[in-house]
């Protein structure tokens, strides 16, 4: 399996404060990463795919770059509901696997 | 718009079998090209996919639930059903169905089901 591991697993912000979260993959995932935003009850939520295409209908002040094994996502200026936490995936094989998590906090 | 929602018992004994529905509205789940997945969280932690299902009805699983593992499509009720058999404590989580959204190679899940807590106990 391929192993994602995200950095910080969790972090302290304000509103307006850019972030930057990052995913490393165990092995190259060429440009085959995703991220996902969840809040507490929900499902996940798509924000990102192929490493840096915005989703539909999501806050252009995220953003995704990288690829092979090393990726970020990034919130140019955090608003209140941005306050969730952050998943990587990647789907460059089978099976498809998770980062832990990064939990954006207040 | 493609919308999904889980649904089966909450409570599942241990030994026995697990099973969820996910009721696809807005798309045909036998469409050309469709992709399922399952997902699932256990309380408070990471996402891990269970395996995906192909609108042909083939399937993919991840090897750790193989033989455990049944996905299908039910067509008549634009249904696709997971089963998990020998439940154990350790498969209380959180089942999140999702559709995959696919551009050449790259794909995605997009969107999914509200999830259904399923608790293994006697």
């Amino acid at each position: 399996d391929i192993q994602m591991t995200q950095s910080p697993s969790s972090l302290s912000a304000s509103v307006g404060d850019r972030v930057t979260i990052t995913c490393r993959a165990g092995q190259t995932v060429a440009g085959y990463l995703n991220w996902y935003q969840q809040k507490p009850g929900k499902a996940p939520k798509l924000l990102i795919y192929g490493a840096s295409s915005l989703q539909s209908g999501v806050p252009a002040r995220f953003s995704g770059s990288g690829s092979g094994t090393d990726f970020t996502l990034t919130v140019s200026s955090l608003q209140p509901e941005d306050f969730a936490t952050y998943y990587c995936q990647q789907s460059y094989r089978t099976p498809y696997t998770f980062g832990q998590g990064t939990k954006l906090e207040l | 718009q493609v919308q999904l929602q889980e649904s089966g018992p909450g409570l599942v004994k241990p030994s026995e079998t697990l099973s969820l529905t996910c009721t696809v509205s807005g798309g045909s789940i036998s469409s050309s090209g469709s992709f399922w997945s399952w997902i699932r969280q256990h309380p408070g932690k990471d996402l891990e996919w269970i395996g995906n299902i192909y609108y042909t009805g083939g399937t993919d699983y991840k090897p750790s639930f193989r033989s455990r593992v049944t996905m299908s499509l039910i067509t008549s009720l634009n249904q696709v059903s997971l089963r998990l058999t020998s439940v154990t404590a350790a498969d209380t989580a959180v089942y999140y169905c999702a559709k995959i959204e696919r551009i050449g190679a790259n794909n995605w899940f997009e969107p999914w089901g509200q999830g259904a807590l399923v608790t293994v106990s006697s």
